[in-house]
């Protein structure tokens, strides 16, 4: 969905390093929502918000943080990037009604690689 | 964790055939949500079903949804090349903001 951005899509770290993902939304969604997505485990939530300065862990939280300033951006931060946060993270947004009912909007992803 | 399963993995038809995924689930839940994603991109929206619904349709796609089994289905007919994707469930509990999304199905429909 276009109204969904992530920033970078494409980066490469070293072990150590931290690392900050940013996604922008145009849709005044509520609700937004970081997941990592591996092969052979699905998509796996890791922060999640229900309103500015409102955020939650989720399932695989360990390793992250994130903010939410401003309804537009969540950011999710890798303070210290280790081999096994390599992975391709989604952002996703969603609207209150949405929400209740599942529906979320993703962005395109980020592939992100510590080496 | 409620995280279910798709069923099968993976999945190889000829264009024009029918193609059918099937996702199990653990906990109960309030509605179930298909999802499809096209290799290197982000996961769309395709369907919901709710609790107290038994099928429903869009298009080309049929959902089943049978509580007492915990279990749903994909029926994607007459099948295209462009259907190639990954497809997801994603189960919502009452109450909770949180889709549970399970490993996916992976389709290839050969022209």
């Amino acid at each position: 969905d276009a109204g969904i951005t992530q920033s970078p899509r494409h980066k490469v770290t070293e072990t150590g390093t931290p690392v900050t993902l940013r996604c922008h939304q145009t849709e005044n969604h509520r609700y937004m929502y970081w997941y990592r997505q591996d092969p052979g485990h699905g998509l796996r939530l890791i922060h999640y918000s229900y309103g500015v300065k409102d955020t939650d862990k989720g399932e695989v939280s360990d390793g992250y943080s994130v903010s939410r300033s401003k309804t537009e951006d969540f950011l999710l931060t890798l303070e210290s990037a280790t081999s096994s946060q390599t992975s391709v993270y989604f952002c996703a947004g969603a609207s209150s009604g949405g929400a209740r009912t599942g529906e979320l909007f993703f962005g395109e992803g980020s592939r992100l690689t510590v080496l | 964790s409620q995280q279910g399963e798709e069923d099968p993995q993976a999945l190889s038809i000829q264009e024009g055939e029918n193609a059918t995924m099937n996702c199990s689930y653990k906990t109960s839940i309030n509605n179930l949500q298909w999802y499809r994603q096209n290799s290197g991109r982000g996961l769309v929206h395709l369907i919901l079903i709710r609790s107290n619904e038994r099928e429903k349709h869009s298009g080309r796609l049929r959902v089943t949804l049978d509580t007492s089994k915990k279990s749903s289905s994909l029926l994607i007919t007459a099948s295209r090349a462009a259907d190639t994707a990954s497809y997801f469930c994603a189960r919502l509990r009452g109450g909770s903001y949180i889709p549970t999304f399970g490993r996916g199905t992976s389709l290839i429909v050969h022209p």
